[in-house]
């Protein structure tokens, strides 16, 4: 079982440049989230999707676009890179009860 | 959505028994409370998940008193490879605006 896979796993971009993270999931799990965390901090949700066709913002949505591509796809896109989204990016899926299934991480440096 | 209060860090030893207290005073009736652990580099791995009252499994023990306005995670005879982060989370279900606290660093010492 793969779980919840993240590509790509690391990214370095230049300011102003665009680029997708993607995750997929193969858990059937309705609901698919995106968090980020800073060097030493905890994790801040930026976008969240309750099922197919639904996307809701988090605590940090500024900066983001998310698109819920289908069950399984949950992709996270970043328009224009700042040094500030600097960071890891960890997608989870869940299904009930609040069990979160988190994927290995996309580390993102923005110079 | 309730907010979690943790102790920022613990220093404990190996063999010892580890236990970080969750406060979560607005807890509403259908929130479960869920601890993860986080490795650096890795994302957070679920440990435990509770409502009321106590579970245990083979990793961990979730002890929840009766007004649920709090939590403790036991972590039996800690090794050293126990050291990382430890998360509360509570919330309802799949679906919704699920935050993180701060989490409680713990460092096993040998």
């Amino acid at each position: 079982n793969a779980g919840v896979t993240q590509t790509p796993k690391f990214q370095v971009l230049k300011t102003g440049q665009s680029m997708t993270l993607q995750c997929a999931q193969d858990m059937n799990h309705n609901s698919m989230y995106w968090y980020r965390q800073d060097p030493g901090m905890g994790l801040r949700l930026i976008y969240y999707s309750a099922s197919e066709g639904t996307t809701d913002k988090g605590e940090v949505p500024n900066g983001y676009n998310v698109s819920r591509l289908n069950k399984r796809e949950f992709s996270l896109r970043l328009e224009s890179a700042a040094p500030s989204q600097t960071s890891v990016y960890f997608c989870a899926s869940s299904e009930t009860g609040e069990k979160l299934f988190f994927g290995s991480g996309t580390q993102l440096s923005v110079l | 959505l309730a907010k979690t209060t943790q102790p920022i860090s613990m220093d404990s030893y190996e063999g010892q028994e580890v236990n970080i207290t969750c406060s979560h005073n607005n807890i509403a009736t259908n929130d479960y409370i869920t601890w993860y652990q986080q490795f650096p580099s890795q994302g957070p791995r679920f440990i435990i998940q509770g409502y009321k009252t106590k579970v245990t499994n083979e990793v961990a023990s979730l002890f929840i008193p009766a007004d649920r306005k709090s939590s403790t995670l036991s972590l039996p005879r800690v090794s050293l490879s126990d050291t990382a982060v430890y998360y509360c989370l509570v919330g309802e279900a799949a679906g919704n605006k699920l935050t993180f606290g701060g989490g409680t660093r713990v460092l096993v010492k040998p």
